[in-house]
């Protein structure tokens, strides 16, 4: 089984500022990797499919790089609506597997 | 607009059963693979089931394994999750997803997702 591990747990940003978030798998994903973004309260919902494509309706300022085992989701200017957890998924392998979070909070 | 909406969670006690529903609309249902996901209070993420468009292949994570069946009913465009023998572990959000593909075996990422059925197992 693959393991995800995401970094840092916690991300202290202001508004306006850049993000990266990192994923890291234990083996190689290829680009078989999503990022979903969380709020309090909410269900998941998908950011990026194949390490890089935007799904339908997330805004241009959310961007996905990586292949194998190292992923980043980057955030370009936070804006207030995107303080939130965000986790990585590989579908490369079965059984699909999460990794544990990174908390976007208000610095 | 796609929807997906569960149903069925509630408190029971260690051993007992439950089924859980997740009624789906916007979308060709029989096209799509489906599958459940569970989050435990204040935890992230755990994929717990998938099955085909057909209903023909199933899936399971090892921890429900044997005691969990996931079904689908193409005629009434709805989801099941049928649990026995749940434990304490077993307490958490279980969301419906869907699949971008017919057949994911197994695996895939989740375009779509219900807002969630909190299930509690607890004496």
């Amino acid at each position: 089984e693959i393991v995800m591990t995401q970094s840092p747990a916690t991300l202290s940003v202001s508004p306006g500022e850049r993000a990266t978030l990192s994923c890291r798998a234990s083996q190689s994903v290829s680009s078989n990797l999503a990022w979903y973004q969380q709020k309090p309260g909410q269900a998941p919902r998908l950011l990026i499919y194949g390490a890089s494509t935007r799904a339908t309706g997330i805004p241009a300022r959310f961007s996905g790089s990586g292949s194998g085992t190292e992923f980043t989701l980057t955030i370009s200017s936070l804006q207030s609506e995107d303080f939130a957890v965000y986790y990585c998924q590989q579908y490369n392998n079965w059984p699909p597997g999460f990794g544990g979070g990174t908390k976007v909070e208000i610095k | 607009e796609v929807q997906l909406l569960e149903s069925g969670g509630g408190l029971v006690q260690p051993g007992g059963s439950l089924r859980l529903s997740c009624a789906a609309s916007g979308f060709t249902f029989s096209s799509y693979a489906m599958s459940w996901v569970r989050q435990a209070p204040g935890k992230g993420l755990e994929w717990v089931s998938a099955i085909s468009g057909s209903g023909g292949s199933t899936y399971y994570a090892d921890s429900v394994k044997g005691r969990f069946t996931i079904s689908r009913d193409n005629s009434k465009n709805t989801l099941y999750l049928q649990m026995n023998s749940l434990r304490a572990e077993d307490t958490a959000v279980y969301y419906c997803a869907k699949l971008p593909y017919y057949d994911s075996s197994g695996t895939g990422e989740f375009d779509y997702w219900g807002q969630g059925t909190l299930v509690t197992v607890s004496s």
